[in-house]
């Protein structure tokens, strides 16, 4: 059980377009969901917390308008990368926190700018 | 705030070895302590968990002990194998409303044949 996906899983987009990138905890409701960004070789920087129903908590130095979230509903949270440049290419990591408050995370996402 | 230490590696061993990756951590009020395992190319998976001082998570031949008088919890693994390579990331989350999971900077362990 706790099972959360991420789609896609490799995306490659050109400098000044948008990419959504979704979570989904797929046997569980997830009341909360977590966005991380992970650069080569290093820690997971925690970008927002997305909560159903409200607005996502952003960490400082994350920019709201350049990384849109959406929580949906209780199984499906979504990042758009706005307007993304070259210094987005990154991985980006998503969460779902169960009732008991373990954080189950997805595969990743592999963002490539040209 | 919130922090972890943890060995930073990276570790090499030859299988049928016996690991230990060292981890600290400074909270206040009654932390949660995770180990996450990560795969090259993948998320991160929970290994272990424990919620309470004296507590020992196991999972896979993996076991850490919550030690609340050092700070610490500790991973260790009797025989390691090949299949064991990976980054190891421990974690801890604050108490009450305090949600964030708060990483070390991962230990890269490789295992040799």
């Amino acid at each position: 059980g706790a099972v959360v996906s991420q789609h896609p899983s490799r995306v490659i987009c050109k400098s000044g377009t948008s990419v959504k990138i979704e979570c989904r905890s797929l046997d569980f409701q997830a009341t909360t969901m977590f966005w991380y960004r992970q650069f080569p070789k290093k820690s997971l920087m925690l970008m927002a917390t997305s909560n159903e129903g409200s607005k996502a908590t952003y960490e400082q130095g994350v920019e709201k308008d350049k990384f849109l979230i959406n929580h949906a509903s209780l199984t499906l949270s979504t990042l758009t990368v706005t307007s993304a440049h070259p210094e987005d290419s990154s991985f980006y990591i998503c969460s779902a926190e169960t009732s008991a408050y373990e954080q189950y995370f997805g595969p990743g996402t592999r963002l490539t700018v040209t | 705030g919130n922090s972890v230490t943890q060995m930073e590696g990276p570790v090499t061993l030859s299988e049928e070895a016996f690991l230990t990756i060292n981890c600290t951590y400074t909270a206040t009020g009654y932390p949660s302590l995770f180990w996450y395992v990560q795969y090259p190319g993948e998320g991160l998976q929970l290994l272990l968990k424990a919620t309470k001082a004296d507590d020992k998570g196991s999972n896979k031949g993996f076991e850490a002990t919550y030690r609340k008088e050092t700070t610490s919890f500790h991973l260790e693994k009797g025989s390691v194998q090949v299949s064991d390579s990976a980054v190891y990331f421990c974690a801890l989350r604050g108490g009450g409303s305090n949600y964030k999971l708060t990483f070390g900077k991962g230990t890269l362990l490789t295992v040799n044949p």
